[in-house]
């Protein structure tokens, strides 16, 4: 399994862009990353995934260089409702691929006005 | 709208006592799972299923069991046997594909 490591914590202030960085030395040729926002007291909720190179969707964008050693979660001008714990996982998506993914501890990230 | 459903939201168990979690999905996912998060922690998995009528032991299955009798349906029984139960219980499903896992909005459970 592809252990990630991520910074524990972050503070940011509304308005600005967020980069939270992730760094995955092990992962696999099957393996995607995802990124995951958790609210307290709710389940995870998907942010964005990718496999290589640059992915962007409405709300973040998923940087990942040639070498899938790391990845970066980018949140563009972030506000107050950002505040969340955000998850980095490595691994192969299937369903059929069971228990492929790790949940580590997380990055805290705390927005202030 | 498609989703996971899991109930009840609150729920207390005294010493001794089995209690089941339900959770339920009608995304027509193939796999469920079960997570397990401790204040500040991250998920650990408790049970998986990849197919009805069968799953296996993730990383912290002792004192659980779970069933996987219809598609769409697979609780957990949070066992006597767990001597350290209280936490919070998520639900996960996803399909055969490189899709993420959608997650259910927890169980949390706490011993009177």
């Amino acid at each position: 399994l592809a252990k990630t490591t991520q910074p524990i914590s972050m503070d940011s202030y509304e308005g600005q862009e967020v980069n939270i960085t992730c760094s995955h030395n092990n992962i696999a040729t099957n393996d995607y990353i995802t990124w995951y926002q958790q609210f307290p007291s709710q389940g995870p909720r998907f942010i964005i995934q990718g496999y290589k190179t640059k992915v962007t969707n409405e709300v973040a964008s998923l940087f990942i260089p040639a070498d899938r050693k790391s990845s970066t979660l980018s949140l563009p001008r972030v506000s107050l409702s950002d505040t969340a714990v955000y998850y980095c996982l490595v691994g192969d998506m299937r369903g059929n691929a069971g228990n492929m993914l790790t949940f580590g501890g997380g990055t805290r990230l705390m927005v202030k006005p | 709208d498609g989703g996971i459903t899991q109930s009840p939201k609150y729920l207390f168990r005294k010493e001794g006592q089995n209690v089941t979690l339900s959770c339920e999905q009608n995304l027509n996912h193939d796999a469920m799972y079960w997570y397990r998060q401790d204040p500040g922690q991250g998920l650990r998995l408790i049970y998986y299923s990849q197919i009805v009528n069968d799953f296996q032991k993730g990383d912290i299955a002792e004192g659980y069991s779970v069933s996987r009798e219809k598609k769409e349906s697979f609780p957990l029984t949070v066992t006597s046997a767990q001597k350290n139960p209280t936490a919070f219980y998520l639900c996960a499903s996803t399909s055969y594909s490189n899709q993420p896992q959608h997650f259910g909005d927890g169980t949390r459970l706490s011993i009177l």
